[in-house]
């Protein structure tokens, strides 16, 4: 079943704009991490934020968290082209008492130079 | 990608034939995940492993087996091949299997079953 879904499922922007990704969730969490894909290529972590912090910053990178809306966004300032990727949030979920890491269907995100 | 290989990175095969995935980590890590990736599906668990022998199922394991015989090591096997299963299958490990710790991925393996 799936946990975490992106918002919009794509983007097209200019090089310098800022772009900003949604994931919406269905359960409580305790953390959320937001990954990046280039073509053709595996997974790569971006960033994790726990339940109890609200904000978050890597470099380029601003996540957010609202528990209370079941929602995260991820905002990528001053874009560049190499930022053409797709980005998935992955949200934990439990099951028979284990815990799985389970990932959105992505934004794909293209940022034209 | 880095610590973490996939082979084959390509393979074509015919329906009924069974195939082996490899992945092989340097990175010692304790958990091992086997994914595939779909359009319109995203990734999705298959079977992952908490230890050298010590393996369970994902959200997909239908049709699918899994072995680790050493820490390096995860093999996933599709015992019967079947067009259902093309896709894009991509191995993960990860320190814990505690979703605070960030997963590493492999640069994934294309099947295409004909």
């Amino acid at each position: 079943s799936q946990q975490g879904e992106e918002d919009p499922q794509a983007l097209s922007i200019q090089e310098g704009e800022n772009a900003t990704m949604n994931c919406s969730y269905k359960t409580s969490i305790n953390n959320l991490q937001w990954y990046r894909q280039n073509s053709g290529r595996g997974l790569v972590h971006l960033i994790l934020i726990r339940s109890n912090e609200r904000e978050k910053h890597s470099g380029r990178l601003r996540v957010t968290l609202d528990t209370s809306k079941k929602s995260s966004s991820l905002l990528i300032t001053a874009s560049r082209a190499a930022d053409t990727a797709s980005y998935f949030c992955a949200t934990d979920l439990v099951q028979g008492g284990s815990e799985k890491l389970v990932f959105g269907k992505g934004t794909k995100l293209t940022v034209n130079p | 990608d880095a610590g973490i290989t996939q082979s084959p990175r390509h393979k074509v095969t015919e329906t009924g034939t069974p195939v082996t995935l490899r992945c092989h980590q340097t990175e010692n890590h304790r958990y091992m995940y086997w994914y595939r990736q779909d359009p319109g599906h995203g990734l999705r668990l298959i079977h992952y492993s908490y230890g050298v022998k010590d393996t369970d199922k994902g959200e997909v394991s239908d049709g699918y087996s899994v072995s680790r015989s050493k820490t390096e090591d995860f093999l996933l096997t599709l015992e019967s091949a079947t067009s259902s299963q093309t896709s894009v299958y991509f191995c993960a490990i990860s320190e814990s299997l505690q979703i605070s710790y960030e997963q590493y991925f492999g640069p994934g393996t294309r099947l295409t079953v004909t």
